[in-house]
């Protein structure tokens, strides 16, 4: 079974600045897939970004970027010019890939992100 | 706006009652997940369904169960609730299997009292 790990519960910046969201997993799979989704105070779990594993580029999307380490089973999050718009739960999560089907997302427990004016 | 609809949004219901929530997918995606958030358990992945065939299964109670119709909308049926199964329950769908995104609905926030 995969295990995700988000180690900060909670994490606060100023609006402008530069933040990166830790996340580890652990599993034995080798095709996988690694997402970080946001759930603003909506509670809608928006995607922001994807990566897949047998890619060693890391993936970026305007303002969010990650850092993929699949050695260290590390992949983090870094959100640039953070906005007041990016206050909300942060969750990593993991999906293995595999062609017959999927166990689903495996989600870490979160990260409560909050950008400060 | 994901183009996942779920109803009912808020649902309040008392012990021992059964409910079903209902999904219905983006349109053109044929796989179904549902998943439940709470605050001590976060959230876990119940069950998938795939053009109408149950794909994987995960942390889903006996008391629960599901099925996908064939216009591919999803139903959740959860009975003899207990205090424990208020949550708040997110449908996903993506178009196949292990496609690797998902696109949630706004979810479903069930309270048992």
């Amino acid at each position: 079974a995969q295990t995700v790990t988000q180690s900060q519960p909670e994490m606060s910046v100023q609006e402008a600045e530069t933040v990166t969201l830790s996340c580890t997993y652990d599993t034995s799979e080798n095709n996988y897939y690694l997402f970080w989704y946001k759930q603003p105070p909506s509670r809608q779990m928006i995607l922001v970004i994807r990566q897949e594993a047998y890619k060693q580029q890391n993936a970026t999307e305007n303002r969010f970027s990650v850092n993929f380490q699949k050695a260290a089973k590390s992949f983090s999050l870094k959100i640039s010019d953070s906005q007041l718009g990016d206050t909300a739960m942060y969750f990593c999560a993991f999906m293995k890939h595999s062609g017959g089907g999927a166990d689903g997302l495996t989600f870490g427990k979160g990260t409560h992100l909050i950008i400060q004016p | 706006d994901s183009g996942v609809t779920q109803t009912p949004k808020h649902l309040i219901t008392a012990t021992g009652q059964r409910v079903t929530l209902r999904c219905s997918p983006r349109s053109g995606d044929l796989s179904v997940y549902w998943y439940q958030q709470s605050l001590d358990q976060g959230l876990q992945f119940l069950i998938q369904y795939y053009n109408g065939e149950e794909r994987a299964k995960g942390n889903i109670l006996e008391r629960f169960s599901a099925q996908q119709f064939p216009d591919l909308h999803s139903e959740l049926n959860l009975s003899s609730l207990e205090l424990g199964d208020s949550a708040l329950y997110f449908c996903a769908s993506s178009v196949g299997l292990a496609t690797g995104e998902l696109f949630f609905g706004e979810g479903s926030r069930l309270t048992v009292l």
